[in-house]
């Protein structure tokens, strides 16, 4: 499985917009970028994924670098309840493979 | 819609026992996934069962088993436990389409194993 890196802990203001970085170097062409978050005592959750394409959802956006070396997670307007653990995690396309999670991001939000 | 359920929510062994946990997928979901997660790690894939066969599987010894049944639902069986076993167990079911790319994950099981 190709390996991502992301920063082990990031700080964030309450309503201000955070950047989540990942670097997936050795991503094939056939590996989708996802992101999941692990809120405290929770099952992780669904937050994006992409291809090529920058993609937009009601949670978060996902931007993809032009090849697909690293991709950002970015939370427009964090809040305190946005606090969690963040994983990335390549995927490859077809049916539901496994995901390989990391150790993440683990995210503060302050007021 | 009630979303992936596990049972029970904890669980206390001694080193030797055997365990069985249960999870009910998502409604309309096909196949499930096992995790386990060490406290302080990402969790880590143990295996996946799709038409009540195991079809993919991680690094984890045969003392972790699992099931399938007709109606989706699934176990995890761990024989011998070991200290090291303590762990949140985690399961997740999705569709088994290529074009379904979400997973949904239970609560987990905190198992402690003395």
């Amino acid at each position: 499985d190709a390996k991502t890196t992301q920063p082990n802990s990031m700080e964030s203001n309450e309503e201000e917009p955070v950047h989540l970085p990942c670097n997936h170097s050795t991503i094939s062409g056939t590996d989708y970028i996802h992101w999941y978050r692990q809120l405290p005592s929770q099952g992780p959750e669904y937050v994006i994924h992409g291809l090529t394409s920058n993609v937009n959802n009601r949670m978060a956006s996902l931007a993809i670098a032009e090849d697909r070396k690293s991709s950002t997670l970015i939370l427009h307007r964090a809040t305190l309840r946005d606090a969690a653990v963040y994983y990335c995690i390549l995927r490859h396309t077809g049916t539901a493979s496994k995901l390989t999670f990391g150790t993440g991001t683990r995210l503060q939000v302050t007021l | 819609d009630a979303g992936v359920t596990q049972s029970p929510t904890h669980l206390i062994k001694t080193r030797g026992q055997q365990v069985t946990l249960r999870c009910s997928p998502k409604s309309g979901h096909d196949t499930v996934s096992w995790y386990q997660q060490a406290l302080g790690q990402g969790p880590q894939f143990i295996f996946q069962y799709y038409e009540e066969e195991e079809r993919q599987r991680g690094n984890f010894p045969d003392r972790f088993s699992g099931h399938q049944f007709p109606n989706y639902s699934s176990e995890l069986n761990v024989n011998a436990l070991l200290l090291g076993d303590s762990a949140l167990y985690l399961c997740a079911s999705s569709l088994r389409s290529p074009s379904y790319n979400e997973q949904f994950f239970g609560p987990g099981t905190r198992l402690t194993v003395l």
